[in-house]
């Protein structure tokens, strides 16, 4: 069958590193930011999200930051660990309460 | 708490039939999404709701209607499928406007 994110850009790190996945967002009216994982057969997990009226918010092992001057949105996870291999998405919420999701990035973890 | 739960798991539908798929929470959340996932794309919008009996176009409602009666349930209807409407298609609620939404599992649908 089709796997998730098999059109998508693709992040490899090797286990241990870092990672860092961007995202650009259209709507500069956007207020509310969110990002979510997923694996192959499943519904998109959440992971963390973040307000307009901030630019950095921390959690277990990642770290989301907002640059609204550029319209550009960064998850970077820490220890990156076989597990967090999937596709990753932001979305964006707007002023009419739709939540529009960006292309996603496929991240692969090398052993 | 079930959260977000969608039904059928899979369908295989022939060109111009119709079918609903069902969608229904158990969290009392206002807002609920429909997108469509194509094979290793990205999700798009449907169509969405704010609350019961209130309801809005989304990125790509073209060949489907939605309706909101109430607050736990939002089906969605496809007339007339179409293979281009072959996809995933996922459920999805969230409490309010700046929380996070929960997924449902997918339904997967082949048009032939």
């Amino acid at each position: 069958g089709e796997s998730v994110g098999l059109h998508l850009p693709t992040l490899s790190v090797q286990e241990g590193d870092n990672s860092i996945i961007n995202c650009a967002y259209s709507n500069s009216a956007s207020d509310y930011f969110i990002w979510y994982k997923q694996e192959s057969g499943k519904g998109p997990q959440f992971i963390i999200d973040i307000r307009s009226n901030m630019d950095k918010r921390q959690g277990q092992r990642v770290t989301v930051l907002l640059n609204k001057t550029v319209k550009h949105l960064s998850l970077q996870i820490a220890a990156t660990q076989p597990g967090d291999s999937a596709v990753y998405f932001c979305a964006e919420k707007d002023s009419s309460y739709k939540l529009i999701f960006g292309s996603g990035t496929r991240l692969l973890v090398r052993p | 708490n079930a959260g977000v739960t969608q039904t059928p798991k899979f369908r295989i539908l022939k060109i111009g039939q119709s079918m609903t798929l069902q969608c229904t929470q158990d969290m009392n959340h206002n807002y609920m999404y429909w997108y469509r996932q194509d094979p290793g794309m990205g999700l798009k919008l449907i169509y969405y709701s704010v609350g019961a009996g209130i309801t809005d176009k989304g990125e790509v409602p073209n060949g489907y209607n939605v309706s909101r009666s109430t607050t736990e349930d939002f089906p969605l209807r496809l007339e007339l499928a179409a293979p281009s409407q072959t996809s995933v298609y996922f459920c999805a609620s969230r409490a309010t406007a700046n929380t996070e939404a929960f997924f449902g599992q997918g339904t997967r649908l082949t048009v032939v």
